[in-house]
């Protein structure tokens, strides 16, 4: 069974930075697309960025482009989400997710993990 | 940037169907997914490519991409189907995922 795993979260200062981590086990990682997605509390689900299954290609939303980078690590079967400059509307569960194909939906999350901004 | 919209809230009692839509510009050419999310839970794909059905995704749950309205129906609605409910595109035009904002499902 597909199992992701993130970590990293946690309770973090306007302005600075804080790096995210996914586990993947029980599937061939480096053959997947894999993205981040976010959920404010009481909101919805919000796309956060997608990386390519070699990692040549990354696409951020909007809200985080110049400010977080996606990258991933096949020989670890590891997805990471470096945030910087971070702001109180950044505060949110973080998913990490896995698609099938270059249009295709989410067919396996992880947990989550909470990232907190707050002084 | 493209935007998905759903009805915030639909109720329905016990027994009865469900009908969720989601809304975007030419959402017709798109394939459609759909998640249910319950609460403290991450989200679980019930339907993609507008009908298609992942294993172990009871048949109640069904999909439609017609007449440009993309609907999510629920069939024989349960207590346990008590969830929120989100639409997602691909938009090609920006290489990004969409989701819509999400509709809460109460069963009466």
């Amino acid at each position: 069974q597909v199992h992701l795993v993130e970590s990293g979260g946690g309770v973090v200062q306007p302005g600075r930075s804080l790096r995210l981590s996914c586990a993947a086990a029980e599937f061939t990682f480096s053959r997947y697309g894999m993205h981040w997605v976010r959920q404010a509390p009481g909101k919805g689900l919000e796309w956060v960025a997608v990386i390519s299954k070699d990692g040549s290609k990354k696409y951020y939303a909007d809200s985080v482009k110049g400010r977080f980078t996606i990258s991933r690590d096949n020989s670890k079967n590891t997805l990471y989400l470096q945030m910087n400059s971070l702001r109180a509307e950044d505060t949110a569960v973080y998913y990490c997710a896995k698609s099938w194909d270059d249009s295709s939906g989410f067919d396996y999350w992880g947990q989550g993990t909470l990232v907190t901004v707050s002084s | 940037s493209y935007v998905l919209t759903q009805p915030p809230s639909v109720s329905v009692a016990p027994g009865k169907t469900a009908r969720i839509t989601c809304g975007g510009n030419n959402i017709g050419s798109k394939g459609v997914h759909w998640y249910q999310q319950k609460p403290g839970q991450a989200p679980v794909l019930v339907i993609y490519y507008d009908s298609d059905r992942p294993s172990g995704i009871p048949e109640r749950f069904s999909g439609s991409n017609s007449g440009n309205t993309p609907t999510l129906t629920i069939s024989r609605v349960e207590a346990g189907d008590e969830a929120d409910y989100y639409c997602q595109v691909w938009d090609s035009s920006s290489d990004h995922w969409v989701f819509g904002g999400g509709t809460k499902l109460t069963v009466l």
